[in-house]
């Protein structure tokens, strides 16, 4: 069954540092999200991406975070200037058409020191 | 008011009992529904769809009513490989099909 990967699986920076995660989706998807969960909290929607541009953002998808497809398999969050609050578990999701549900990746550790 | 309301649990039940969780959602509009499980730590996976009819995959069995917006996930004979968290996931359709998540109802299934 094909699905989504996201490397590394664990990722730890420095406070001020950029940091890029990086994401696989489905090969024949065209919906692309970034999820994050705090840990013990929820799973919270930072954007979607569709037909190379972002189609929604969360306030949490502030100026310091930006997405990017650099080419046709790819998908990838950036962080420009990372602060401790954005230690977390960040998802990357895809979809097709339709009504179809979002498959996730097993997702990466982001740890800010 | 939520979004998506569950309750938090944990749901703690002995092998081979019957659990329900029940879900409400606030936004009338929303067009597809879904069970996830997410494990500790892991990403959430796909349980199953929620169709208006009910519909049923082995030991689990969805239940949609859109008039009270109201879902239900019935899981019988429960095994302890179903202990997790399980998301009841409403989309809200547009061009983003997002999914916004709730915090889950924590299952617990005791040997």
């Amino acid at each position: 069954e094909p699905e989504v990967t996201q490397t590394p699986s664990h990722q730890v920076t420095q406070m001020g540092q950029e940091v890029i995660l990086r994401c696989v989706p489905i090969s024949n998807h065209l919906y692309f999200y970034w999820y994050r969960q705090i840990l013990g909290q929820k799973v919270e929607f930072l954007v979607s991406f569709y037909n190379n541009e972002i189609s929604e953002k969360s306030e949490i998808f502030d100026d310091q975070f930006s997405v990017e497809r650099p080419d046709g398999s790819n998908f990838t969050l950036k962080i420009r200037s990372t602060k401790l609050e954005d230690s977390a578990m960040y998802f990357c999701a895809s979809k097709g058409q339709g009504a179809s549900p979002l498959h996730f990746g097993n997702g990466t550790r982001l740890t800010v020191t | 008011r939520k979004e998506v309301e569950q309750d938090p649990g944990p749901f703690n039940v002995p092998e081979g009992a019957t659990v329900a969780f029940n879900c409400t959602y606030s936004n009338s509009a929303s067009q597809s529904f879904f069970w996830y499980r997410q494990d500790c730590r892991k990403e959430p996976k796909l349980l199953m769809s929620v169709y208006s009819s009910g519909n049923e995959d082995g030991r689990f069995t969805a239940q949609l009513n859109r008039a009270s917006q109201y879902i239900s996930l019935l899981i019988r004979d429960s095994k302890l490989s179903d202990s997790a968290t399980y998301l009841c996931v409403p989309t809200y359709g547009g061009a983003t099909n997002k999914l916004i998540f709730g915090t889950g109802t924590l299952l617990a299934v005791q040997p």
